[in-house]
């Protein structure tokens, strides 16, 4: 089992609509969470950390499941410019339990906006 | 300000012979990541370095790579005797260092390119 799964996708979508993406970890001991954007031919940029109350920034909302070990991101009112590969991500942790810098990348989410 | 810097962009070159992938991170930033990431698949960690300490290179896939970062900033990735499995496109990321502010946001560079014929 892969240590963070998402579905590829692709997801497409048309302008305006809502859409969803899951992904779960398998340590359960992680404790830091994030989505990272990345455009076609580009590098992964940070779009949001995950917090175990949910979070919320503009159109975007992460919400964190510890109990079932899943992460989600929604998105609002989808534009075209929203239309990348997003990358669930995870902090590794270490076998007495802290975290460490070492990021584990889920293969990422296709996202196509339509317009 | 100057985002993470990767030179060279593209590299072609023969099976068996080395190569050095050059990284050189934000200013300020202690520490450095590298990552492999094949086509549609997300970054896989490597290696990465505390200044000029290497913490961690469990993701090293074998002894043909290696990484220094001598002064705590440029950092250089080598592949000896490359393989042609070892085309792939090799990422660089920079952090403040844990317990500061925004240290879990890694800043990724553009990547280099490898291709092995």
């Amino acid at each position: 089992r892969k240590e963070v799964e998402q579905d590829p996708g692709p997801f497409n979508v048309p302008e305006g609509a809502t859409v969803a993406f899951n992904c779960t970890y398998s340590n359960s001991a992680s404790q830091s969470f994030f989505w990272y954007r990345q455009d076609c031919r580009k590098e992964p940029k940070l779009l949001m950390s995950v917090y175990s109350s949910g979070n919320e920034d503009g159109r975007f909302t992460a919400q964190l499941n510890r109990a079932s070990q899943y992460i989600s991101l929604l998105i609002r009112d989808s534009k075209l410019s929203d239309s990348a590969t997003y990358l669930c991500v995870v902090n590794e942790v270490m076998n007495y339990g802290g975290a460490t810098n070492k990021l584990i990348f889920g293969t990422g989410t296709l996202l196509a906006v339509q317009p | 300000g100057a985002g993470v810097s990767q030179s060279p962009r593209y590299k072609v070159t023969k099976r068996g012979q080395d190569v050095a992938l050059r990284c050189d991170p934000i200013s300020g930033h202690v520490s450095l990541y590298w990552y492999r990431q094949a086509l549609g698949q997300g970054p896989e960690f490597l290696t990465y370095f505390n200044y000029e300490a290497q913490q961690d290179k469990s993701g090293l896939p074998n002894d043909r790579f290696s990484a220094e970062r001598p002064e705590g900033s440029i950092s250089t990735l080598t592949i000896q005797r490359t393989e042609q499995r070892d085309s792939a496109m090799y990422r660089c990321a920079s952090s403040l260092p844990r317990g500061k502010r925004g240290q879990e946001t890694q800043y990724f560079g553009p990547g280099t390119r490898l291709l092995v014929l």
